[in-house]
């Protein structure tokens, strides 16, 4: 595997289930961020983890739960959603937590909750 | 606070026209400027970026931008486009500042859509 790799692809769950998203990245970065995609909308940051620490939390309600056990993992878990969560989650990577570096996107988790 | 404006949602154009995508922004403090490009079914990738020396920079596959700080503007342009370019494109932004977390703010998108 190389770059950022995110499971599942697709996901559907019912506003009373628990799920976990899964990101991984290839690259030897140290920080890793969590985005979410809606239709019509800008991507918005929800997490930034630099070495395993939370940087920034950007207002995201608490039914997300992030984690990071190491610099190459990245989790979201997800419980008791409601559908207007339902969206594309993109993880990404950089080098460093920089404002000028450049973010390695995965192809993100397609997100419906019924 | 900054904020990312793409003023077309959507762009046609024919296969080898020349195209510009436009982004304008908004920021009290200094900014790095960036274009990302999300192929169907795929996460972004950096297209270009600009930080700092020569306003106008290059991305390896024939794009170009030009940062215009009076008119707060980081267009992007492509001499003829090929049917592989179509995509949607992300303008985003980030705080030079020091307190930064790596944060980008994003414009909404344009789709670029090439016709042959």
């Amino acid at each position: 595997e190389t770059g950022v790799t995110q499971t599942p692809r697709h996901l559907v769950m019912g506003m009373t289930n628990k799920k976990s998203l899964k990101c991984e990245q290839h690259l030897g970065h140290n920080a890793m961020y969590w985005y979410k995609q809606s239709a019509k909308k800008p991507l918005e940051l929800m997490f930034v983890y630099s070495l395993e620490e939370r940087v920034e939390n950007n207002s995201v309600p608490s039914r997300f739960s992030p984690e990071c056990p190491n610099s190459s993992h990245l989790f979201l878990h997800l419980h008791t959603l409601q559908p207007e969560d339902s969206a594309l989650y993109l993880c990404a990577s950089s080098q460093e937590i920089w404002s000028g570096e450049t973010q390695y996107f995965g192809p993100g988790t397609r997100l419906l909750v019924l | 606070a900054q904020s990312v404006t793409q003023l077309d949602s959507q762009v046609p154009v024919f296969e080898e026209a020349p195209v510009e995508l436009r982004c304008n922004y908004s920021s009290s403090v200094s900014v790095y400027l960036f274009w990302y490009v999300q192929y169907p079914n795929q996460g972004l990738q950096l297209l270009l970026k600009y930080l700092s020396g020569s306003t106008l920079v290059e991305s390896i596959n024939g794009f170009e931008a030009e940062f215009n700080k009076s008119q707060t503007s980081f267009h992007l342009r492509k001499p003829s486009v090929h049917i592989s370019d179509t995509a949607e494109y992300f303008c985003a932004v980030s705080d030079q500042g020091s307190s930064n977390t790596g944060k980008l703010i994003f414009g909404q998108g344009t789709t670029l859509q090439v016709k042959p």
